[in-house]
C-alpha cells in the first residue's frame, strides 16, 4: 500500500460529460502529482500542485483543470469528455528533496462511451 | 527537453534466466534516474533509484547503475521469477529548473516469465 488513495476505481461515463478525480496524497506529502496513461500516449505528466499551489504543467488539455485543497487532497476535474480521453489516471504524491521519491496510488480508470 | 527510450518490448523469458532491459535518457542538469514496475491491475511502485553518476541502485534482486557518460541506467535481474512478470517503467525526474521533480517515462516494457 502506497499511502496514496484515488477515488473512484472506475468511472464509466458519456461523451460531452463532467467528471472529478480525487487523491488523498500519503500523510506529510506536500506535492500531488497528476498523470495520464494511454495505449498510444504511454504515462504523460498532466500537472503538480504544491501545498495548494499550482507548481508545473505538462501536457494538460484546457478541458482539463485540477485544484489542491487546503487538507492537501486534490482533485482533478474533465470536461466535455470525449472518446479518445478514456484512460487510466494516476495521482503521485512526494514530500520533496533531491530524490523527489513519488508514491503512486492505483489509479481511476475512466471509460468515456 | 528531457526524454527516456527503452527497449521495445515485450520482453519472454524462462524462470531462472537472466535479464536486461535497456534504458537511456536525454536531459538537462543532473536527473534523478528511477525504475518503476506496474503489476497487473495496480498502480506504480518504486522498485529501486540512483541519483548521481555511478550510483547503483538495488533492491528484490534487480539493479541498475546510474551510467553520465553513456547516459543509461539499464535494469538487470541475474535470476527472474514468475512474479517479476509485470510492466517496468524507466523514468528521471529533474529536481530543479521549471520541472519541479514531474517524472519522464519510458514506454514501458512488458515482461513475461514463464515457469
Amino acid at each position: 500500500d502506497s499511502g496514496v488513495t484515488q477515488t473512484p476505481k472506475h468511472l464509466i461515463t458519456a461523451t460531452g460529460q463532467r467528471v472529478t478525480l480525487r487523491c488523498s496524497p500519503r500523510s506529510g506529502d506536500l506535492s500531488v502529482y497528476w498523470y495520464q496513461q494511454s495505449l498510444d500516449q504511454g504515462l504523460q505528466f498532466l500537472i503538480q500542485y504544491y501545498n495548494g499551489e499550482e507548481r508545473a504543467k505538462g501536457n494538460i488539455l484546457e478541458r482539463f483543470s485540477a485544484q489542491q485543497f487546503p487538507d492537501l487532497h486534490s482533485e482533478l476535474n474533465l470536461s466535455s469528455l470525449e472518446l479518445g480521453d478514456s484512460a487510466l489516471y494516476f495521482c503521485a504524491s512526494s514530500s520533496g528533496g533531491v530524490s523527489n521519491i513519488q508514491y503512486f496510488g492505483a489509479g481511476t480508470r475512466l471509460s468515456v462511451l | 527537453g528531457n526524454s527516456v527510450t527503452q527497449m521495445e518490448g515485450p520482453v519472454t523469458l524462462s524462470e531462472e534466466a537472466f535479464l536486461t532491459i535497456n534504458c537511456t535518457y536525454t536531459a538537462t542538469g543532473y536527473p534523478s534516474l528511477f525504475w518503476y514496475v506496474q503489476y497487473p491491475g495496480e498502480g506504480l511502485q518504486l522498485l529501486l533509484k540512483a541519483t548521481k553518476a555511478d550510483d547503483k541502485g538495488s533492491n528484490k534482486g534487480f539493479e541498475a547503475t546510474y551510467r553520465k557518460e553513456t547516459t543509461s541506467f539499464h535494469l538487470e535481474k541475474g535470476s527472474v521469477q514468475v512474479s517479476d512478470s509485470a510492466v517496468y517503467f524507466c523514468a528521471l525526474s529533474n529536481a530543479g529548473g521549471t520541472s519541479y521533480g514531474k517524472l519522464t517515462f519510458g514506454q514501458g516494457t512488458i515482461l513475461t516469465v514463464h515457469p
